[in-house]
């Protein structure tokens, strides 16, 4: 079955901190790989995405993304958390037209 | 990137009423559109996948009667929620492949709450 896992419900980083808010995929075949952000009371915004390429992917707001295949990992990471960034984070893996969402990570930044 | 909008953004109905929610592709054409409902701190559940000029996909589990989903033109999808009950509450969320059919983009969500 494919599945997506995000295995931290919460993180916590201080301002100015790396962050990492991590996803493991169980996806047969070659999925292409999301994340978004959703802010209170919103929809979810795209930040980035991998579909082939550089394993390292840039997105927006400074966050960027590794693409691990031999350990079937897209972390989510940014060198400098800042407080607007907490928020819920969902990573999500797209298969032909099937989209499997992880379970989400909210993450707090601590000013 | 496409942009995705969502009316209303709130909704207050009572028990019993129906409720229509409007999904638009404001600057492409959307032959897909895809309807996800959300509890609190919980992650998206798709309930259905809209097909311009057909009839739309449920997921199992997700009452057809019950959510109603028309997909008249190429950017508006609508859903229904017929004879809303308070355990329909939550948070309403459409999405839509943008041009190149790579990225879902997302609208802003309906809260619904059903008193």
């Amino acid at each position: 079955a494919q599945s997506v896992a995000q295995p931290e419900d919460q993180v916590n980083v201080a301002e100015g901190n790396p962050l990492t808010v991590k996803c493991t995929y169980s996806v047969s075949g070659n999925p292409y790989l999301f994340w978004y952000v959703q802010y209170p009371n919103r929809g979810l915004q795209f930040l980035l995405k991998y579909i082939t390429g550089d394993n390292l992917v840039k997105g927006s707001y400074g966050f960027e993304a590794e693409f691990n295949k031999s350990q079937t990992s897209f972390h989510l990471k940014k060198p400098s958390a800042l407080v607007s960034d907490s928020a819920l984070y969902f990573c999500a893996v797209t298969l032909g037209n099937q989209f499997y969402f992880g379970t989400g990570t909210s993450l707090t930044v601590i000013p | 990137g496409a942009v995705v909008s969502q009316h209303p953004s709130w909704v207050i109905c009572k028990s019993g009423t129906s409720v229509k929610i409007e999904c638009r592709s404001l600057d492409f054409q959307a032959t897909t559109m895809f309807w996800y409902r959300q509890f609190p701190k919980q992650s998206l559940m798709l309930m259905a996948t809209s097909n311009e000029g057909s009839k739309a996909t449920y997921e199992q589990g997700v009452e057809k009667d019950k959510f109603l989903i028309n997909h008249a033109s190429l950017t508006l999808s609508t859903l229904t929620v017929t004879s809303a009950h308070p355990e329909d509450s939550s948070f309403y969320i459409c999405s839509a492949y943008g041009q190149g059919g790579e990225t879902q983009y997302f609208g802003p969500g309906t809260r619904l709450l059903v008193l």
